[in-house]
This record gives structure tokens, C-alpha cells and sequence, in this order.
């Protein structure tokens, strides 16, 4: 069964550092998405991407973060200068389509750790 | 805006007992979907189900079942004849469609630790 895929499966990093974080979606999927979880907390959604452009984007979602397809396959999560409450598990997810019937399936996370 | 509410925080339970999740949620949206999924300590989130908001049935896969109650804005998740394996944390998840793509609404989880 295909897989989505992430990494590193963690990370960690200097504060003000950039840090990239790496996801390889099921081959077919169109529509991606980056979900953050702090620790102990709920997971909340930061953009999600369809077409090579940003379709929604939370409040979190700020200038340090970015998002990109640089070849087609890897979708990218890029924070270009981390901050200690960037620490969190980061959860890649992608699906079909983007009707809401088909479900996100999620990679495994990568774990950011900001020191 | 969507909300969703999972007001068990930690539920622990004898193994073989059965147990209950709840889950509420807000949404000004007819249309809309719903899902549940699973988070066992090693982190990954695991697909378990999907619901729409036009298809009230119940379901039940095995030893879990689901209930979904639109008049009460309801969409609870049990687990018959509890296992160990069945500890982790669990999600309930609101999902609006926004064009064409969906934006999905996390609850703030349930943690069930079923003991021996």
C-alpha cells in the first residue's frame, strides 16, 4: 500500500537556523497539506497546496514559513529561521482530491526540535 | 468557523471493557465530513474512518463502532471488548471543503490507556 513518507524523522536545530522539512507524497495525489502538533496538544493545520500555489494558509502560517514542489515529487516545508516554539512534530498529509469526502493520508512526522 | 470538542481528556479502562469517545463539533457548513483517527505512541497518525454529513448510519468495523447524531452535532467512536493495543491518542476531525480542497479541524484528542 503506498505510503507517504517524511524526513528526516527528526530534526534538530539552533534557533534561527533554517531547517527544511522533506515529504514524499503518494505517487497519485494532488493536494498537500503541513499539520503541526505540539507536544501533548492538538494538531493544527498550516497550509495546504494544490497546482504549485498556496490554496489556504492558518495564522501560524507566517512569513518565516514557506512551502514548495521543487521537483515534482518532494513537497517541502521550509522555516527559515526557527524559533523555540517551533519545536513540534510536523505531519505531511496528502490526498486525492480535494473534495473533503477523500481522506488526508498523513506521513509519519518529523519531529523539530529547537534548542 | 469549525470547531471540535473532545471533552475527555484521559479515559483509562480495564482491558475487555468497552469505552467511548466522544466528539462534537461546530460547523455553519451543510455539507462537511468527518473522520476519526488514531495516534499510537509512536506518533503517526492512523486513518480509521470517514463519515459525511449526509449519511447519518452508523458503522461498525469490527470491534469499533461509530454514531453519528447530526441533531446533536455528535460523531462518537466506541471500542468494544477493549484491547492493549488500543491505547493511544484519539483524534476526531472536522473537514470543510473549500473549493477544492478540504480543510480539516483536529479535536484536542482523548488519550485512552487500556490496562491489563
Amino acid at each position: 500500500e503506498p505510503e507517504v513518507t517524511q524526513t528526516p524523522s527528526h530534526q534538530v536545530t539552533q534557533m534561527g537556523q533554517e531547517v527544511i522539512l522533506r515529504c514524499v507524497p503518494i505517487s497519485n495525489h494532488l493536494y498537500f497539506y503541513w499539520y503541526r502538533q505540539i507536544l501533548g496538544q492538538k494538531v493544527e493545520f498550516l497550509v495546504s497546496f494544490y497546482n504549485n500555489e498556496i490554496s489556504e494558509k492558518s495564522e501560524i502560517f507566517d512569513d518565516q514559513f514557506s512551502v514548495e514542489r521543487p521537483d515534482g515529487s518532494n513537497f517541502t516545508l521550509k522555516i527559515r529561521s526557527t524559533k523555540l516554539e517551533d519545536s513540534a512534530m510536523y505531519f505531511c498529509a496528502n490526498s486525492i482530491q480535494g473534495g473533503g469526502y477523500n481522506e488526508q493520508f498523513f506521513g509519519p512526522g518529523t519531529r523539530l526540535t529547537v534548542l | 468557523a469549525q470547531k471540535v470538542t473532545q471533552a475527555q481528556t484521559e479515559i483509562s479502562v480495564v482491558e475487555k471493557e468497552d469505552v467511548t469517545l466522544d466528539c462534537v463539533y461546530e460547523t455553519r457548513d451543510t455539507t462537511y465530513y468527518l473522520f476519526w483517527y488514531k495516534q499510537p505512541p509512536s506518533g503517526e497518525l492512523v486513518f480509521l474512518i470517514r463519515r459525511n454529513s449526509f449519511d447519518e448510519q452508523n458503522e461498525i468495523s469490527g470491534r469499533y463502532s461509530w454514531n453519528f447524531q447530526k441533531s446533536t452535532s455528535s460523531f462518537n467512536f466506541t471500542i468494544t471488548a477493549s484491547q492493549v493495543v488500543d491505547s493511544a491518542v484519539y483524534f476526531c476531525a472536522l473537514s470543510e471543503p473549500r473549493g477544492g480542497y478540504q480543510k480539516v479541524t483536529f479535536g484536542t484528542g482523548t488519550k485512552l490507556q487500556v490496562i491489563p
